[in-house]
């Protein structure tokens, strides 16, 4: 399995809040991505990053930031949570090499915002 | 605007085949098709990518006509294990600013 894990797996926090969650690699990926997988709504990118200090925003970015300050580390914070954040929130790594689709994912952080 | 559209559930029984299909009628030459599967409170995994025609791997296998409008997923013999939620997905490349295209996902059941 790729190198790739989360934490924390499971937070409980209230609203108004910050949360930070951490992906990190050990496999040298350029790209890395946060997800959050809500029922009906599949898997939806909030951000991106596709080097160290490149990110980019995906079409679910609001509430939300990164920061990739090294390439091992994928930081996503929720400045203020907000109850519509609880969901499953999962980062994936893929490499660089132009036109692959393959993704590795973490296991998953279970977010509850009171 | 892109998309990728898949059935939201299928049922099937042990031993059969199963055929998934997904349209993306947006697609351009330059883009890829990928399938993952994924059991609860996992991460996706992923299971088999192609450009056209056929691709076959030790757990599938993806036909893609030659209009690349559509993809379909065959998974020979499932069993109950198979039971999971299949995604499509279409990775479109444009140097750094990389697409991906997400189905919303087919859940498949395997009865007994």
């Amino acid at each position: 399995d790729a190198g790739i894990t989360q934490s924390p797996r499971h937070k409980v926090t209230e609203t108004g809040t910050p949360v930070t969650l951490r992906c990190h690699q050990t496999e040298n990926h350029r790209y890395m991505y946060w997800y959050r997988q809500d029922p009906g709504h599949g898997l939806r990118l909030i951000h991106y990053s596709y080097g160290v200090k490149d990110t980019d925003k995906g079409e679910v970015s609001d509430g939300y930031s990164v920061s990739r300050s090294k390439t091992e580390d994928f930081l996503l914070t929720l400045e203020s949570a907000t109850s519509s954040q609880t969901s499953v929130y999962f980062c994936a790594i893929s490499p660089g090499t132009v036109n692959t689709g393959e993704l590795f994912f973490g296991e998953g952080s279970r977010l509850t915002v009171l | 605007l892109a998309k990728t559209t898949q059935p939201i559930s299928m049922d099937s029984y042990e031993g059969q085949e199963v055929n998934i299909t997904c349209s993306h009628n947006n697609i351009a030459t330059n883009d890829y098709i990928t399938w993952y599967q994924q059991f609860p409170s996992q991460g996706p995994r992923f299971i088999i990518q192609g450009y056209k025609t056929k691709v076959t791997n030790e757990v599938a296998s993806l036909f893609i006509p030659a209009d690349r409008k559509s993809s379909t997923l065959s998974l020979p013999r499932v069993s109950l294990s198979d039971t999971a939620v299949y995604y499509c997905l279409v990775v479109k490349n444009a140097g750094n600013n990389r697409k991906l295209i997400w189905g919303l996902g087919t859940s498949l059941a395997v009865n007994p």
